[in-house]
């Protein structure tokens, strides 16, 4: 299978522990997204990469996250000292830079699931 | 800004009855849509995309959706359910620029029964 895969699928915690995930794209992709899910509600953009350069940053995104992409290709996630709010869905997200159309597809990963006790 | 708004968050059909799940659209200007499904415990999947081009759009599985810029609508829908199409459907905008972010609505969750 050569779609994007994520790791942990699901990660309980405690309060206050740091989490980190893993996102592996699709290899030829120089493009990659993190959106977050709450329950019943649809994903909401994180930050995104274009290859190791983080370039866009949501101001969902607090100071107790961090995304880094070191060499251009797998990702990490890390949330330190979590809260329960931050219980979601983390969903990956890659892609080929947009071409003259203007956008290129963005394929997902299965998620990781983060339940904060 | 853009955004969607998905007037339904639960639809419920029998197998073999048209599929009609509704999405409007805020926009300044001509807006590229897409419509992506979520089954359980799998990725979302792009199922039909509009980008300017004709407004009634062919999607996978049977899926289609008309862009219709006088009711900034863009439903979805599908002749005949079948219960392999029961899923959360999410409409979803992009915003243009060199990000590429997309904008999904809230979620319509769609059941098929017998």
């Amino acid at each position: 299978d050569t779609g994007v895969s994520q790791n942990p699928r699901h990660k309980i915690t405690k309060r206050g522990q740091n989490v980190t995930f893993r996102c592996d794209p699709i290899s030829e992709h120089n493009r990659l997204y993190w959106y977050r899910q709450t329950l019943g509600q649809g994903p909401e953009f994180l930050t995104y990469f274009q290859n190791e350069a983080q370039l866009e940053k949501s101001r969902l995104l607090s100071d107790r996250f961090s995304a880094e992409r070191p060499k251009g290709s797998f990702s990490t996630l890390e949330i330190q000292r979590t809260e329960q709010g931050d219980s979601a869905m983390y969903l990956c997200a890659s892609s080929l830079s947009p071409g003259l159309a203007g956008y290129n597809e963005q394929f997902f990963g299965p998620g990781t699931r983060l339940t904060v006790l | 800004a853009q955004s969607v708004t998905q007037l339904d968050s639960h639809v419920s059909v029998s197998e073999g009855t048209p599929v009609l799940l509704r999405c409007n659209y805020s926009s300044s200007y001509s807006p590229s849509l897409f419509w992506y499904v979520q089954h359980p415990n799998k990725g979302l999947q792009l199922l039909l995309k509009y980008t300017s081009a004709a407004t009634l759009v062919k999607g996978i599985n049977g899926f289609e959706a008309e862009f219709k810029k006088s009711e900034t609508s863009f439903h979805l829908t599908k002749p005949s359910a079948h219960m392999s199409d029961a899923a959360e459907y999410f409409c979803v905008v992009i915003h243009t620029g060199t990000a590429s972010k997309l904008t999904f609505g809230t979620g319509t969750r769609l059941q098929v029964t017998l």
